[in-house]
């Protein structure tokens, strides 16, 4: 069983649907969660960041931990074509430059 | 705004070829990693370095070597090229703690090696 396990998807919605991508992990210890966004034939970027439990928002995009269940999510709100990319979600146990232990990546397509 | 360069984006060599991946960071960051991307298998940490002239082996070094002589500059030499190593390849950065106000690993934009 993978460290961090993610549906590989693809994930296919309209434009303008919510979309809402998870990742599962088994060690209790990790502590900081990130979420990275990889258009195609480019590197992941960063685009969110959390410490801990509970839930963070920026602009469309809110991440959400829940350490109990060892669960953490992305939701998309009014998705647009441009969010069409493979999403990777990341974490560490002790701070975020630390080594992080990746996820597979969804591939999310947005449909006009 | 260029964070982490990566010297190709694409490259074809040859079966039994030396080849060098070069990445170059300009954020100062200590630690440096080289991953390798393949469909169904997602990233896999081939080596990383915390400081300069320092490598720890990742998950998958075989086949492989890095080089680390200055603090921005980290080089992936891949001995003696074969077709399983045909991949996307892909450096990153971090700082060691998230006190110097940077989170995470910031990405090249990846080098396409084709190995015929």
């Amino acid at each position: 069983q993978k460290e961090v396990e993610q549906d590989p998807g693809p994930l296919s919605v309209p434009e303008g649907a919510i979309v809402s991508l998870n990742c599962t992990y088994s060690n209790s210890a990790f502590q900081y969660f990130m979420w990275y966004r990889q258009y195609s034939r480019k590197g992941p970027e960063l685009l969110m960041y959390t410490y801990s439990s509970g839930n963070k928002e920026d602009g469309r995009f809110t991440a959400q931990v829940d350490k109990s269940s060892k669960y953490i999510s992305l939701f998309i709100r009014d998705s647009q074509p441009s969010d069409s990319a493979t999403y990777l979600c990341a974490m560490s146990f002790n701070n975020a430059g630390n080594m992080l232990t990746f996820g597979g990546g969804t591939r999310l397509m947005v449909k006009p | 705004d260029v964070k982490v360069t990566q010297s190709s984006r694409y490259l074809v060599k040859r079966t039994g070829e030396k080849v060098f991946l070069e990445c170059v960071q300009d954020m100062d960051h200590e630690n440096m990693f080289w991953y390798r991307q393949d469909p169904g298998l997602g990233l896999r940490l081939i080596y990383f370095s915390y400081d300069v002239k320092m490598k720890e082996k990742g998950d998958i070094p075989e086949g492989y070597s890095v080089s680390r002589e200055k603090k921005e500059r980290f080089s992936l030499i891949l001995e003696s090229a074969s077709t399983n190593q045909t991949s996307m390849y892909l450096c990153a950065s971090s700082f060691s703690s998230t006190g110097q106000g940077d989170y995470g690993y910031t990405f090249g934009s990846g080098t396409r090696l084709t190995v015929v």
